[in-house]
């Protein structure tokens, strides 16, 4: 079975300062896939970044970057340079190993950027 | 490209009637669809896994007879809740697995979600 943990609830940031949101997960299987998506209060679920569990180098997307850990099983999203906008839910989520795939949400994260 | 088109967007129904949400891939083909239950302020929880064609896989504790998942074509998947009741209020989202141009990986695009409140 596959974990996905996020410990902070809550998040505040100063705007135009960097933050980083933690995810752990626990999983045996060698091949896997880590993602976060950012959930606005309108409730879409917008794509952020993607990790492969072969994957060499830390995934990068524009502000946001993946702290990937394998030993530890971290893999933690650093924002760089907040905005207000960003301002939302994070989810950190993991593909299974089963043959549907299906994504395995962490409990969340709520950021708030202050102006 | 890879748009999963979501609707309705929010309903109000009375209890015990039934309710209908679908879901459409605009410019792909989405052999599986998940949908997923999603509480305030909470994370989204996978109700069932459903591919074209044969009967959808339900997450254990949610109620098959309950809420009815067709996936009869590549295009379109539904959900219907029935018999509605009050805590069945809750926010209802869609996903497809999308195949990456890599071919290494899938990704997954969501519907915006439909908000069911039960009265």
């Amino acid at each position: 079975a596959q974990k996905i943990t996020q410990t902070q609830p809550g998040m505040f940031v100063q705007e135009k300062e960097a933050v980083t949101l933690d995810c752990t997960y626990d999983t045996s299987d060698p091949s896997y896939g880590l993602f976060w998506y950012k959930q606005p209060s309108s409730g879409e679920m917008i794509f952020l970044i993607y990790q492969g569990s072969y994957d060499q180098q830390n995934a990068t997307e524009g502000r946001y970057s993946l702290n990937f850990q394998k030993a530890r099983k971290s893999a933690n999203l650093v924002i760089s340079a907040s905005q207000l906008g960003d301002s939302a839910m994070y989810f950190c989520a993991m593909t299974s190993s089963g043959s549907a795939r299906q994504l395995t949400f962490g409990s969340g994260t709520q950021l708030t950027v202050l102006p | 490209g890879a748009v999963v088109s979501q609707h309705p967007s929010w309903v109000i129904c009375k209890s015990g009637t039934s309710v209908k949400i679908e879901c459409r891939s605009l410019d792909f083909q989405a052999t599986t669809m998940f949908w997923y239950r999603q509480f305030p302020k909470q994370s989204l929880m996978l109700m069932a896994t459903s591919n074209e064609g044969s009967k959808a896989t339900y997450e254990q504790g949610v109620e098959k007879d309950k809420f009815l998942i067709n996936h009869a074509s590549l295009t379109l998947s539904t959900l219907t809740v029935t018999s509605a009741h009050p805590e069945d209020s809750s926010f209802y989202i869609c996903s497809a697995r999308v195949p990456q141009p890599s071919g290494r990986r899938y990704g997954y695009t969501f519907g915006s979600g439909t908000r069911l409140t039960v009265v």
